[in-house]
């Protein structure tokens, strides 16, 4: 069963521009992960949000999570030609990671 | 480089055959997992492992089984290969089950196709 499921599916955006993701998830969570997959690849950890945890920042991505709402946000800021990828959050419920279908971004030259 | 390391890249079976994964990693993880991903879908928990000798049921066990006789190695097997088996398969590891700081680390995949 899926716990997060991602929005939109597929984003495709102009090289520069601000893109966002969001997550949503059904139970509550200890903490939620942010993951990066390049096509043909292994799954990349991106950033880490605790339940306790409101906003996140590492370098050009900032992560918002709203447990009222359980959702989460993951906003790559001045895309790069480089962050085309599908972008995976995942819930960790019960000290297991549970993750939803992605989201694929392509940035436009 | 350390790493979680698949063995094979890719595969191609016949229906009723068998085959084993490998997966090794050289930064004395003690929890190890295996994934299936299929399109459209996230990532599907096969087995896992919380340490040597040890092996638990995820989400989609059925037609699978492991070993883990080795705290670096996380064998997966399929003992009689059904296309609905046709998937990429990751294994990744951890610290722990909850690993805050550093989450999983991934193998590159096996994509197995089962005709």
């Amino acid at each position: 069963s899926q716990q997060g499921e991602e929005d939109p599916q597929a984003l495709s955006i102009q090289e520069g521009e601000n893109a966002t993701m969001n997550c949503s998830y059904k139970t509550s969570i200890n903490n939620l992960q942010w993951y990066r997959q390049n096509s043909g690849r292994g799954l990349v950890h991106l950033i880490l949000i605790r339940s306790n945890e409101r906003e996140k920042h590492s370098g050009r991505l900032r992560v918002t999570l709203d447990t009222s709402k359980k959702s989460s946000s993951l906003l790559i800021t001045a895309s790069r030609a480089a962050d085309t990828a599908s972008y995976f959050c995942a819930t960790d419920s019960n000290y297991q990671l549970i993750w939803g279908a992605g989201t694929k971004l392509i940035i436009k030259p | 480089n350390a790493g979680v390391t698949q063995t094979p890249k890719f595969r191609v079976l016949k229906t009723g055959q068998s085959m084993t994964l490998l997966c090794a990693q050289d930064m004395n993880h003690e929890y190890m997992y295996w994934y299936r991903q299929d399109p459209g879908m996230g990532l599907r928990l096969i087995h896992y492992s919380v340490g040597e000798g040890t092996t638990a049921k995820g989400e989609v066990p059925d037609g699978y089984n492991v070993s883990r006789l080795k705290k670096q190695n996380f064998l997966l097997g399929l003992e009689s290969a059904a296309p609905s088996q046709t998937s990429v398969y990751f294994c990744a590891s951890s610290y722990s089950l909850a690993d805050v700081v550093r989450g999983y680390t991934f193998g590159s995949g096996t994509r197995l196709t089962v005709v």
